[in-house]
């Protein structure tokens, strides 16, 4: 089955720097990449998600790189600010009802 | 985006007595829910698909009679959890898949269980 790797673990930033988090997967079935940020006991909430027919999308400050040829993707956050602290989820899924299969995720401190 | 509602959100029990979680898609019919398991500092641990009308696939470890799920309608999943016990402790946390986007799974609030 998919297996998900993520890096780094924790990343602490200066505010207004970037933050890059990576991640790999193995089944190379999997078509659909989301990240999903988690606050402290909340529900994860979709920030963005790329599918495998384009190779980068951007949403403001946030976005998303895939290589399916090395099968990693990555998230980049720009101009970060302290509302960005939370951990960070990256997923893999292929097509159907296949459910996503998560990273261990990334603890993201902004420092003010 | 589409709104997926879990209730209780904080349950406390004793040893021995079953809990039971609902999960629901308010604004879209799902086909495919999921439920998932995280530990504090953890990732979230899939344990079981479940699809409308029949039966649930559990993921290897998690057992079966122990995590009942029913997803008797489009919009409503159920997990029981049963005799539970104190390693039952957990964030549960269910997701739908439908709406507009395919593949794009929206989270319930989860529902923290603590067993005595």
């Amino acid at each position: 089955g998919e297996n998900v790797e993520q890096h780094p673990s924790t990343l602490s930033v200066q505010e207004g720097d970037s933050a890059v988090i990576k991640c790999t997967y193995s089944d190379s079935a999997s078509n659909y990449f989301p990240w999903y940020k988690q606050e402290l006991g909340k529900r994860p909430q979709l920030i963005i998600d790329i599918r495998s027919n384009v190779g980068e999308k951007k949403d403001q400050r946030i976005a998303v790189t895939l290589n399916k040829t090395a099968k990693h993707f990555s998230l980049h956050i720009t101009e970060t600010q302290p509302e960005d602290s939370a951990v960070y989820f990256c997923a893999a899924s292929a097509s159907g009802n296949t459910p996503l299969v998560f990273g261990k995720g990334t603890r993201l401190s902004v420092i003010a | 985006g589409a709104v997926v509602s879990q209730h209780p959100s904080w349950v406390i029990c004793k040893s021995g007595t079953s809990v039971k979680i609902e999960c629901r898609s308010l604004d879209f019919q799902a086909t495919t829910m999921f439920w998932y398991r995280q530990f504090p500092k953890q990732s979230l641990m899939l344990m079981a698909t479940s699809n409308e009308g029949s039966k649930a696939t559990y993921e290897q470890g998690v057992e079966k009679d122990k995590f009942l799920i029913n997803h008797a309608s489009l919009t409503l999943s159920t997990l029981t959890v049963t005799s539970a016990h104190p390693e039952d402790s957990s964030f549960y946390i269910c997701s739908a898949r439908g709406g507009t986007g395919a593949g794009i799974q929206y989270f319930g609030a989860g529902t923290r269980l603590s067993v005595l």
